[in-house]
């Protein structure tokens, strides 16, 4: 198993750009979420889904828009980008049962807007 | 808004000594309290994780203390190895573990030879 995958690793953007962040897990995982990391703070979360078609708002979900076609794959897009969206982010996933509470990261993905 | 609240920011700990590290909350409707441990470049990963209902847990090396009353938690690395050296978040979530984590604001270790 790869576990969860998320593309790019890196990406610099101008002000005003789009992009769509890539996350795929082959856990067959249920529960998938967005975190973004700012430098010296902890995660924050984004946006979250507990099942294809079902997603829900985090904490910091301003500017992103997520879609949950599939169990495997939960992509983040960002329609505008601004300064403030630099951050690195992280997907996750987790299988959602009791007692199974592990939430898995991928590698992340280093985002700049300039 | 829920919150955790992690100190120190920062750790240094000699080879073989006890690092410590301190989380605190507010919401009492926490049921799952875990600890990642992430590498540069690298996402978190699960370290131990723990349940109010006891009040300490021990893995190998690692321990989490867990005082309800005082809604505080904490990671402690018994003799504590250069490998160690990484950032640990403590993180808390609703729902045995089935919703978000809401995570403190990192440690970073670091563990001299």
């Amino acid at each position: 198993n790869a576990g969860v995958t998320q593309t790019p690793k890196f990406r610099i953007l101008k002000i005003g750009q789009s992009m769509t962040l890539q996350c795929t897990q082959d856990m067959n995982h249920n529960y998938m979420y967005w975190y973004r990391q700012d430098p010296g703070m902890g995660l924050k979360l984004i946006y979250y889904s507990v099942g294809a078609g079902i997603t829900d708002k985090g904490e910091v979900p301003n500017g992103y828009n997520v879609s949950r076609s599939t169990t495997e794959d939960f992509p983040l897009r960002l329609e505008l980008a601004a300064p403030s969206q630099t951050s690195v982010y992280f997907c996750a996933s987790s299988y959602g049962g009791i007692g199974t509470d592990t939430q898995y990261f991928g590698p992340g993905t280093r985002l700049t807007v300039l | 808004q829920q919150q955790v609240k992690q100190s120190p920011q920062s750790l240094i700990v000699q080879k073989g000594g006890i690092s410590i590290i301190n989380c605190a909350y507010e919401n009492t409707a926490f049921d799952y309290f875990p600890w990642y441990q992430q590498f540069p470049g690298k996402g978190p990963a699960l370290l131990i994780a723990i349940r109010p209902d006891v009040s300490e847990k021990k893995e190998g090396r690692f321990t989490i203390s867990f005082n309800k009353s005082a809604k505080q938690f904490s990671l402690h690395i018994m003799d504590s190895q250069p490998g160690d050296s990484a950032t640990y978040f403590c993180a808390a979530s609703i729902g045995a573990g089935r919703r978000a984590l809401t995570f403190g604001s990192g440690t970073r270790l670091q563990v001299q030879p």
